[in-house]
C-alpha cells in the first residue's frame, strides 16, 4: 500500500509570501499525483493533476513539481483566499486512490 | 452548468443501510469514471469506490469492500452508493466526484451529503 505523507501539519505564512508544501510518497507513484485545495464546509477543489499541470482556471501563483516519491507544491505571493487546507492524492493500481493528511496553510 | 448533486444521507443506527445518490449534469455521465469520497468530522479526505463509465469495471477500498456497493444508471445521469452494515466509523460527508481524462485525478466535485452512524 502507498502512504503519502504530507509536511509541515500546518504551515503560518503571511499575505505576500510564498508558500512551500511537500508530499512525499512512500513508493514511486510516476507523477500520478495531483493536489487539491479545501475550504471549511466545501468540498476540495482540484488545483494540480499529472504533478504539474494546472487545472481549468487555477491562477498561474500555483504550481507543482516532482515525480517518484517527492513532490512540491508552491504558491508564489499567497492572496487572502489561498489560506485553506491543501491535500496530496496519488494514484496507483493498489489502493486505487489514496490521499495524505493535508496541510493547513493558516494565516501568521 | 456541470453539477454534481448528491442526496440520501442522514442518520442510521450501526448495522443499517443507507443508499446515497448522485445526479450529474453539464458532462458526458456515461463516458466519466465515478468515485465516491468521503470525510468523517474534522478528518481528511478518504477514497471509497470507484466505477468506470460502463458500469462493469468497481473498486472499493478495503475499509469498506463487502458491505459497499458502487453502481450507476447512464439513463437518469445518476450515481449511486449502497452502503450496507453500517459502522459509527463510517460516520461522514460522502462527496461524489468525477475522474480526470485520463484518470488520475478528480476534477469536478458535489457538495457532499452526510451519514451518520448513531445508536
Amino acid at each position: 500500500e502507498i502512504v503519502l505523507t504530507q509536511s509541515p501539519a500546518t504551515l503560518s505564512s503571511s499575505p505576500g509570501e510564498r508558500a512551500t508544501l511537500s508530499c512525499r510518497a512512500s513508493q514511486s507513484v510516476s507523477s500520478n499525483l495531483a493536489w487539491y485545495q479545501q475550504k471549511p464546509g466545501q468540498a476540495p477543489r482540484l488545483l494540480i493533476y499529472d504533478a504539474t499541470t494546472r487545472a481549468t482556471g487555477i491562477p498561474a501563483r500555483f504550481s507543482g513539481i516532482g515525480s517518484g516519491t517527492d513532490f512540491t507544491l508552491t504558491i508564489t505571493s499567497l492572496e487572502p483566499e489561498d489560506f485553506a487546507v491543501y491535500y496530496c492524492q496519488q494514484r496507483s493500481k493498489w489502493p486505487l486512490y489514496g490521499f495524505g493528511q493535508g496541510t493547513k496553510l493558516e494565516i501568521k | 452548468e456541470v453539477q454534481l448533486v448528491e442526496s440520501g444521507g442522514g442518520s442510521v443506527p450501526p448495522g443499517g443501510s443507507l443508499r446515497v445518490s448522485c445526479v450529474v449534469s453539464g458532462f458526458s455521465f456515461s463516458t466519466s469514471g465515478m468515485s465516491w469520497v468521503r470525510q468523517a468530522p474534522g478528518k481528511g479526505l478518504e477514497w471509497v469506490s470507484s466505477i468506470n463509465g460502463h458500469g462493469d469495471d468497481t473498486y472499493y477500498a478495503d475499509s469498506v469492500k463487502g458491505r459497499f456497493s458502487i453502481s450507476r444508471d447512464n439513463s437518469k445521469n445518476t450515481l449511486y452508493l449502497q452502503m450496507n452494515s453500517l459502522r459509527v466509523e463510517d460516520t461522514a460527508v460522502y462527496y461524489c466526484a468525477k475522474a480526470t481524462v485520463p484518470v488520475g485525478a478528480f476534477d469536478i466535485w458535489g457538495q457532499g451529503t452526510m451519514v451518520t452512524v448513531s445508536s
